[in-house]
This record gives structure tokens, C-alpha cells and sequence, in this order.
């Protein structure tokens, strides 16, 4: 079954202890991407890659980093996480062709930083 | 920087009523627009895209969107709302770039 699979789907963590989430799809998609959900906010992007080793920020990088040292995985990456991350987390994936494919979402993970 | 906004944060209709919810994007040239919906505790799934040619698009479930690009707008509507159509919808644009925006969202709630 075609899918990106998010862990850990919930975590509760306190200020400033590192953490990563991870992303993983089985599409063979170039494009993968981070994004947070908030509230009256919708989805705001915080870091895509377009293919292995290739990174760029999103709207809203700050305080989070990835990595991409394999097509399939994605990682999302808090050095020291604030409580202003607390929020909903969803990673997508696509094929590279000039959008026209349809991004693929994962579950969602859902974090709270105390 | 692209953005969009959707006109109403929530909106409350009976079954049968007819729904149409805007969204506008903040400037032209080639866009991509794109239609999702979040069922409660679920992802985002595409409920219908455009890229080019017919300004109307059909999507899945009874979902349809116009796009007229001298108003900068891609609204959704559907004749005849369900129950099981309750959820967020959220209307994304994709401009020159890989970046993805999305608007704040739209909450539907479908009345028995």
C-alpha cells in the first residue's frame, strides 16, 4: 500500500530536550516536505526536498532542521524544542514534475512542548 | 510571498444545502490550485486540482471548483451537502517554486 508513514505519532517533551520525527514513504517520490498545522493558521511549510541531499526552507524554518540522506526518509529535526512548536506536524510526498501529482500526506504527529 | 485566504472560518449547513466556500490567492501568473479536506483526526486528502485548461474542475465525492484567474479565486462548491461532508477544507496554491501555501482553512459543519 502506497503511504508516508509519521513517527511517533504523539510526544510530549519538555523545553530545550532534542527530538526528531521521523518520515517515511514507499512512492519512490523525489519531494518530500514538512509542514505544521495550527489553528486558524491551516498548514504552513517548514522545510521540503526536492531529491537526495537537496533542502530548502519553507515559510517557516526556524527552530527545526532535516536531513535527507535517503529518497525515502525525511526526518524532522528539534535541536531545542519551545513550547511556540508545540503543534500539529505532517510530512507529504510527491513525484517531481512540475506539481501536477498530488502531494501525499502522512497521520500527523502530534507534539507538545513544555 | 503567495498567499491565501478563504473566506469563512466556519460554516454551518442543514443536509441537502448547497455549499460554496471561497478562496482567493494573493497574486497571478502560473499557479497550481489545489482543494483538500481533513476529516476529523485524519490527513489531508485531494479533493480536486487545478493546472490548466478548463477553468471548472470536478473532483471526487460530488466536490467541483471554478477558477477565474481575473479574480484570483479557485471556490469549491457542491449542490448538495451530507452529513459525512462534515470536515476542514483547505485551499493550497502552488506558484513558481516547490513551496506549497495554504490557507487558514474552512470548518464545515453539516447539520442532520
Amino acid at each position: 500500500e502506497a503511504q508516508v508513514t509519521q513517527n511517533p505519532r504523539y510526544l510530549i517533551t519538555v523545553t530545550g530536550k532534542k527530538l526528531t520525527v521521523t518520515c517515511s514513504q514507499n512512492m519512490n517520490h523525489e519531494y518530500m516536505s514538512w509542514y505544521r498545522q495550527d489553528p486558524g493558521l491551516g498548514l504552513r511549510q517548514i522545510y521540503y526536498s526536492m531529491n537526495v541531499e537537496v533542502t530548502d526552507k519553507g515559510d517557516v524554518p526556524e527552530g527545526y532542521k532535516v536531513s535527507r540522506k535517503e529518497k525515502r526518509n525525511f526526518p524532522l529535526i528539534l535541536e531545542s524544542p519551545s513550547p511556540n512548536q508545540t503543534s500539529l506536524y505532517f510530512c507529504a510526498s510527491k513525484e517531481v514534475d512540475g506539481g501536477y501529482n498530488e502531494q501525499f500526506f502522512g497521520p500527523g504527529t502530534r507534539l507538545t512542548v513544555l | 510571498a503567495q498567499s491565501v485566504s478563504q473566506h469563512n472560518h466556519h460554516v454551518i449547513l442543514s443536509e441537502a444545502a448547497s455549499l460554496e466556500l471561497g478562496c482567493n490567492y494573493s497574486y497571478g501568473g502560473t499557479v497550481n490550485l489545489f482543494w483538500y479536506v481533513q476529516y476529523p483526526g485524519q490527513h489531508l486528502q485531494l479533493l480536486l486540482k487545478y493546472f490548466s485548461g478548463d477553468p471548472l474542475v470536478k473532483g471526487i465525492k460530488g466536490f467541483e471548483a471554478e477558477f477565474i484567474k481575473s479574480k484570483f479565486s479557485f471556490n469549491l462548491r457542491k449542490p448538495s451537502v451530507q452529513w459525512s461532508d462534515t470536515a476542514e477544507y483547505f485551499c493550497a496554491v502552488k506558484d513558481y517554486g516547490q513551496n506549497f501555501v495554504f490557507g487558514p482553512g474552512t470548518r464545515l459543519s453539516v447539520l442532520p
